[in-house]
């Protein structure tokens, strides 16, 4: 069955320091989001991404977050300068046609992001 | 701000009892729900989906809406040890294409 796959599973940073997290959605997917879920908390949403550009970020998704997709592949989160509160669980997710609507997520493993 | 509300639980059940898992929401817009099981430390898995009023089975999963009453859940029939999770239950964000989540229900089922 196809997976979304996501690396690095764990990325310990230290504060202030540039991550990228990376994504490789299934390959006839044409939606792809990134959540992330605080421990012991509700799993958020970040950005929705589609046709090449953002379709919609929420409130979290500040100047310090972008994302990419670089070479038709791959799908970057990228924070800038980590700061404590960023440490989480970041979900990669990917759907044929609108999640919203359908529903039909599939979520990568994640990354487990640790800012010290 | 559109919510989606669940008793976090946990709610522990006996091996091959019914479990019972409550959601309501606060879009009376919303169309569509949806539930998804998360293992500790792993990502969510979508198990079921649900967009008219009444019930839908899969197996021994039923997930039932009641949109007047703003109100959906999920009955899993003949709990298993494997089925210790916690649900999450999702609706859209309005005219987008994010999902909002509930807090989860950690459910706990015992031999």
């Amino acid at each position: 069955e196809p997976e979304v796959t996501q690396t690095p599973s764990h990325q310990v940073t230290q504060m202030g320091q540039e991550v990228i997290l990376r994504c490789v959605p299934i390959s006839n997917h044409l939606y792809f989001y990134w959540y992330r879920q605080i421990l012991g908390q509700k799993v958020e949403f970040l950005v929705s991404f589609y046709n090449n550009e953002i379709s919609e970020k929420s409130e979290i998704f500040d100047d310090q977050f972008s994302v990419e997709r670089p070479d038709g592949s791959n799908f970057t989160l990228k924070i800038r300068s980590t700061k404590l509160e960023d440490s989480a669980m970041y979900f990669c997710a990917s759907s044929v046609r609108d999640g919203g609507e359908s529903g039909g997520y599939t979520f990568g493993s994640g990354t487990r992001l640790t800012v010290v | 701000q559109k919510e989606v509300e669940q008793n976090s639980g946990p709610l522990s059940v006996p091996e091959g009892a019914i479990a019972s898992l409550n959601c309501t929401y606060s879009d009376r817009g919303s169309q569509s729900f949806f539930w998804y099981r998360q293992y500790s430390g792993k990502s969510p898995e979508l198990i079921m989906s649900i967009y008219s009023n009444g019930d839908k089975e899969d197996g021994r999963f039923t997930a039932q809406l009641n949109k007047a009453s703003q109100y959906v859940s999920l009955l899993i029939r003949d709990s298993q040890p494997s089925d210790s999770a916690t649900y999450l239950c999702a609706a859209p964000g309005g005219n987008t294409d994010k999902l909002i989540f509930g807090t989860g229900t950690r459910l706990q089922v015992f031999p």
